[in-house]
């Protein structure tokens, strides 16, 4: 199993500029979730899924967008990048805690992304 | 107003000692608290977690503790070996739909010297 994989490792990109950061996982795993992690600081969710076609916001949503139409993949997407957005992103994927009793998310390597 | 916060930025402990790391919450609805390692350049993996009902839980060389009077944890690492320096991230999780919305703390750098 490769667990939860992130393309590309890094981007620079110029501000008003959009990418779409790439998230899949391979462990059948309904939950799936997009942070960002600024230095010094921890991670902050930024959206999750609970499933194909179920998206809801985290704590900063704000000049982002997410899709899930499979159970594997859950891209996140830039429209308009700005400096703030200057950030590593971790993409995440979890059991069921109901049906498995496991409660840790799967963390994939990240994508360092500079906004200049 | 951030809910979960780590005070020390790091902390420098002697390999075969204890280490303890801390952790401090404002929130008392969180369902669970995780604990999770960091290495450069890599994503966080999970260490150990608590329920908020139970005040320890203990996996091999980690234990973590919870003060809910205190709204405190803590994570002891016992006996610390060279392979544990990392960043810590100490997280709290409130379950929605069955998905874990984590809120982390800032992490503290632990550094094992030989």
């Amino acid at each position: 199993n490769a667990g939860v994989t992130q393309t590309p490792k890094f981007r620079i990109l110029k501000i008003g500029q959009s990418m779409t950061l790439q998230c899949t996982q391979d462990m059948n795993h309904n939950y799936m979730y997009w942070y960002r992690q600024d230095p010094g600081m921890g991670l902050k969710l930024i959206y999750y899924s609970v499933g194909a076609g179920i998206t809801d916001k985290g704590e900063v949503p704000n000049g982002y967008n997410v899709s899930r139409s499979t159970t594997e993949d859950f891209p996140l997407r830039l429209e308009l990048a700005a400096p703030s957005q200057t950030s590593v992103y971790f993409c995440a994927s979890s059991y069921s805690l109901r049906t498995s009793g496991r409660n840790e998310q799967f963390f994939g390597p990240g994508t360092r992304l500079t906004v200049l | 107003d951030q809910q979960v916060k780590q005070n020390s930025p790091s902390l420098s402990v002697q390999e075969g000692r204890i280490s303890i790391l801390n952790c401090d919450y404002t929130n008392s609805m969180f369902d669970y608290f995780l604990w999770y390692k960091k290495y450069p350049a890599e994503g966080p993996t999970f260490l150990i977690s608590i329920s908020s009902i139970k005040d320890k839980n203990e996996d091999g060389r980690f234990t973590v503790f919870l003060n809910k009077s205190a709204k405190h944890l803590s994570l002891h690492i016992v006996p610390s070996q060279p392979g544990d320096s990392a960043v810590y991230f100490c997280a709290a999780s409130r379950v929605i739909q069955g998905a874990q919305k984590l809120v982390f703390g800032q992490g503290t750098r632990l550094t094992i010297n030989p």
